[in-house]
């Protein structure tokens, strides 16, 4: 099947920093990606769209300043959270749907 | 509000038994259902993909789906301690860049005890 990676698998950072998570269709083009964000013993939630060439889509709720998407390539897709804050501490996952949606294993990001 | 709902358990079932998990949907829009099973700190995996009305079977694996009703359920016999995992029901939703998005339902913790 189709592979997604995403890099860093974890990282911590310090509250008031920005962090860059990258999401990577290793053996297919995805123009489209989405972005999931999964807190503790919750389901996953949808954060928004990542169009290649245009605009991020985001969802309801989600501070399109706050959580940056740059969908830079037919292959890449990144998630910015700037000045993070101890309640963006989360499981940031990301799909790229092809015949299905393949999932990447996920980033957990713990701001202190 | 576009809703997928599922008891969140713990369900517990013994080695070698059925395990069944219901899931129900708010948006009679939806066309499209999948099972993902999630392992503790892991991202999910697709287990079954259902489209139409009726049963769908793979394995050990059978996705049952009642538009009329808005329920769909996975059961997993002669389930294994491996199959311990929760499991989350989706709805496809509105397309968004050429795709469905999809709506999670919380999840069903399962554990088979040996």
């Amino acid at each position: 099947g189709a592979v997604v990676s995403q890099h860093p698998s974890w990282v911590i950072c310090k509250s008031g920093t920005s962090v860059k998570i990258e999401c990577r269709s290793l053996d297919f083009q995805a123009t489209t990606m989405f972005w999931y964000r999964q807190f503790p013993k919750q389901s996953l939630m949808l954060m928004a769209t990542s169009n290649e060439g245009s605009k991020a889509t985001y969802e309801q709720g989600v501070e399109k300043d706050k959580f940056l998407i740059n969908h830079a390539s037919l292959t890449l897709s990144t998630l910015t959270v700037t000045s993070a804050h101890p309640e963006d501490s989360s499981f940031y996952i990301c799909s790229a749907p092809l015949n299905e949606q393949y999932f990447g294993p996920g980033t957990r990001l713990t701001v202190t | 509000q576009k809703e997928v709902e599922q008891n969140s358990g713990p369900l517990s079932v013994p080695e070698g038994a059925i395990a069944s998990l219901n899931c129900t949907y708010s948006d009679r829009g939806s066309q499209s259902f999948f099972w993902y099973r999630q392992y503790s700190g892991k991202s999910p995996e697709l287990i079954m993909s259902i489209y139409s009305n009726g049963d769908k079977e793979d394995g050990r694996f059978t996705a049952q789906l009642n538009k009329a009703s808005q329920y769909v359920s996975l059961l997993i016999r002669d389930s294994q301690p491996s199959d311990s995992a929760t499991y989350l029901c989706a709805g496809g939703g509105a397309f968004s860049g050429g795709y469905n998005k999809l709506i999670f339902g919380a999840g069903t913790r399962l554990a088979v005890h040996p």
